[in-house]
């Protein structure tokens, strides 16, 4: 299957470290990119490949991978975190990209 | 820096067509691979459709292939997508999105519009 399966929701304490999973026979090939998407905002990427992070994400986001289950790591998490996620994959010729359905991460 | 602004959302019936616009500025537009992203009300991220960065070879989700129409006018620095024959299930925000890398399809897309809201209802 080609589908990307995310938790609806997810809650984590100020300053605790919280993970987001995401799960599709694809991420055995592909490496999961991951998007925070605020109310009213663009997404913003925060995660992509093996564990990159652009320019101006905070260190305390980070990404693994295993078998079919990519992870998004937020180390510490901060009130400014909670947001949606969505996972992704696209495959090598471009041609094939699907999101996760997002989770909703809320900061308690 | 890099400034992506979507533009032409609106309200139109069932049937009828919209044009959308991406102005892009900050980057060399015709080194990268451009993107439409959508999302319904509520709802998660759907991939419309991919350009390669002259232009010449494009893609479409299922859902609007034969429908939509994605092109580039690299002078003009401008993405833009026909839509035809909407539905209202093509209700969504609108994104226009660069790819990660330039001169390759990436994994990614790094740079996002923010988004024009089309809304088709009678």
């Amino acid at each position: 299957s080609s589908e990307l399966t995310q938790d609806p929701a997810v809650s984590v304490a100020l300053g605790q470290t919280v993970r987001i999973t995401c799960q599709g026979d694809s991420l055995r090939i592909y490496y999961a990119s991951w998007y925070q998407q605020k109310p009213g905002q663009a997404p913003v990427l925060v995660i992509y490949g093996k564990d990159n992070r652009p320019s101006g994400i905070p260190d305390r986001f980070s990404g693994s991978s295993s078998g079919d289950t990519a992870s998004l790591t937020i180390t510490g998490a901060q009130a400014e975190d909670e947001a949606d996620y969505f996972c992704n994959y696209r495959d090598s010729s471009g041609n094939h990209w699907v999101f996760g359905g997002g989770t909703k991460l809320t900061v308690l | 820096q890099v400034q992506l602004v979507d533009s032409g959302g609106g309200l139109v019936k069932p049937g009828g067509s919209l044009r959308l616009s991406c102005a892009a500025s900050g980057f060399t537009f015709s080194d990268y691979y451009m993107s439409w992203i959508r999302q319904a009300p509520g709802k998660g991220l759907e991939w419309v459709s991919y350009i390669s960065k002259s232009g010449s070879y494009t893609n479409y989700a299922d859902s609007v292939r034969g429908r939509f129409t994605i092109s580039r006018d690299n002078a003009k620095n401008s993405l833009f997508l026909q839509m035809n024959s909407l539905r209202a299930e093509d209700t969504a925000v609108y994104y226009c999105a660069r790819d990660l890398r330039p001169h390759q399809v990436s994994e990614a897309v790094d740079y996002w519009g923010q988004g024009t809201l089309v809304t088709v209802s009678s």
